[in-house]
């Protein structure tokens, strides 16, 4: 009963390094999204995809670059962090528009704090 | 101005209370409505899901929405201490564009036993 994961749950890095942060799901779920979690604002889209080698941005993309080169995986990495990127992020799944309920389906987030 | 605004809370009631949670928004093109429910550490899971305006029961819990207002509401009847968690309401114009989903900041909600 796998689902949705995301690795790594935690991680601290300094301003200017490099983050990937993974996200795997085993429903074959057509979309996936990359969620931001912030006091005051909620979740914030900043990336999704409909499919492989298909994405596009979302609210919050700046600082941020995605792929999918398989329909299961869809990393997320800021290329230089900044403080200002310190978040918990969601990756999310959902099956594609025919069958679409308005369900996502999220990992249970990798926490993110750059000094 | 949010498109979708939510008292952060926190909010504390004791067991077997009637919990109202609400939201409001601005974008009248909004249809669906959603309710998730976030454990602590734990990743949104959806908890109620509605169609245009009225009501929808499941259990406990009743979600409503009055699109003439631009307000959706969710009740949870004789709330029980697992209900404690965060709950975001979420919005989407339709079931076509995956990228419109809109959140609420979300209400944290602690029941006391």
């Amino acid at each position: 009963d796998a689902g949705i994961t995301q690795s790594p749950r935690y991680k601290i890095t300094e301003t200017g390094r490099q983050v990937t942060l993974m996200c795997h799901q085993t429903w074959s779920h057509s979309y996936m999204f990359w969620y931001r979690q912030d006091l005051g604002h909620g979740l914030r889209l900043i990336y999704y995809s409909a499919a492989a080698d298909i994405t596009d941005k979302g609210e919050v993309p700046d600082g941020y670059v995605v792929s999918r080169s398989k329909t299961e995986n869809f990393p997320l990495t800021l290329e230089s962090a900044t403080r200002s990127q310190t978040s918990v992020y969601f990756c999310a799944s959902s099956e594609g528009a025919a069958l679409n309920t308005g369900e996502l389906f999220f990992g249970e987030g990798s926490r993110l704090t750059v000094l | 101005q949010k498109e979708v605004e939510q008292d952060p809370g926190p909010l504390s009631v004791p067991e077997g209370a009637i919990v109202s949670l609400n939201c409001t928004y601005s974008n009248s093109a909004f249809q669906y409505f959603m309710w998730y429910r976030q454990y602590s550490r734990k990743g949104p899971e959806l908890l109620m899901y509605t169609y245009s305006s009225g009501n929808k029961e499941d259990g406990r819990f009743t979600a409503q929405v009055d699109k003439s207002s631009k307000y959706i509401s969710l009740f949870i009847r004789d709330s029980q201490p697992s209900d404690s968690a965060t709950y975001l309401c979420a919005m989407r114009r339709n079931i076509y564009n995956n990228n419109d989903m809109r959140f609420g900041a979300g209400t944290r909600l602690t029941v006391k036993p």
